[in-house]
């Protein structure tokens, strides 16, 4: 099945513990993104992917990193979380920049 | 950041109801415009992408037109289902990033 695998999907954590979530899709998909979703604020693009090697910023993303080695793979890096952290997070990837986005099924992450 | 803007905000319409949602976005930025519909506790799915003035696609009820020089899409819902019910976002595409409007939450009651 075509898919868009997040992990964990659900996680509460403490300031300052460094964590990962990771992403991976089985389409062979060029482009890969993560979005935020915070409530009034709509889907938020953090980081996007144009190809592997390739990452680059979107609006918000102060306190993230990304790597894109192989380009199953897309995970979202949170070095020192802070509670402004605390979001529902959406990994999606798409053929190309143009394209459709897939979306997982999400992550929500709690920073107390 | 792209300012997408979508309304309204909310709306509750009863079964058998047509409706229809804008979508408004800078027209000097454009790539594509896509649509997603998005339920609770669920993950958006894909609507439509349209990426030249003047489209219009349709799947099943809902269908879509775009205007590129105005910077606008309209969606539209033709008697509305209690299971069209789901937050309707917009994105606009402009070659390499995906700028999300806030949506339109739309409630259909039976």
């Amino acid at each position: 099945e075509a898919q868009v695998t997040q992990n964990p999907r659900y996680l509460i954590t403490v300031t300052g513990k460094k964590l990962t979530v990771t992403c991976s899709q089985n389409m062979n998909h060029e482009y890969m993104s993560w979005y935020r979703q915070d409530p009034g604020l709509g889907l938020r693009q953090i980081y996007y992917s144009m190809n592997v090697e390739v990452t680059d910023k979107g609006d918000v993303p102060e306190g993230y990193k990304v790597s894109r080695k192989e380009k199953r793979n897309f995970p979202l890096i949170l070095e020192s979380p802070s509670p402004n952290q605390t979001s529902l997070y959406f990994c999606a990837s798409s053929p190309s920049g143009a394209n459709v986005l897939t979306f997982g099924a999400g992550s929500r992450l709690t920073v107390l | 950041i792209l300012n997408v803007e979508q309304s309204p905000q909310s709306l509750h319409v009863q079964e058998g109801d047509s409706t229809n949602f804008t979508c408004s976005f800078p027209s000097s930025n454009f790539y594509a415009l896509h649509w997603y519909r998005w339920e609770t506790a669920k993950s958006p799915e894909a609507l439509f992408v349209m990426t030249l003035n003047g489209d219009e696609k349709k799947k099943g009820r809902i269908s879509a037109t775009l205007n590129t020089k105005e910077g606008y899409s309209y969606l539209y819902i033709k008697g509305s289902q209690p299971e069209d019910s789901a937050t309707y976002l917009c994105a606009l595409n402009s070659g390499y990033a995906l700028n999300f409007g806030k949506g339109t939450s739309l409630l259909v009651t039976p």
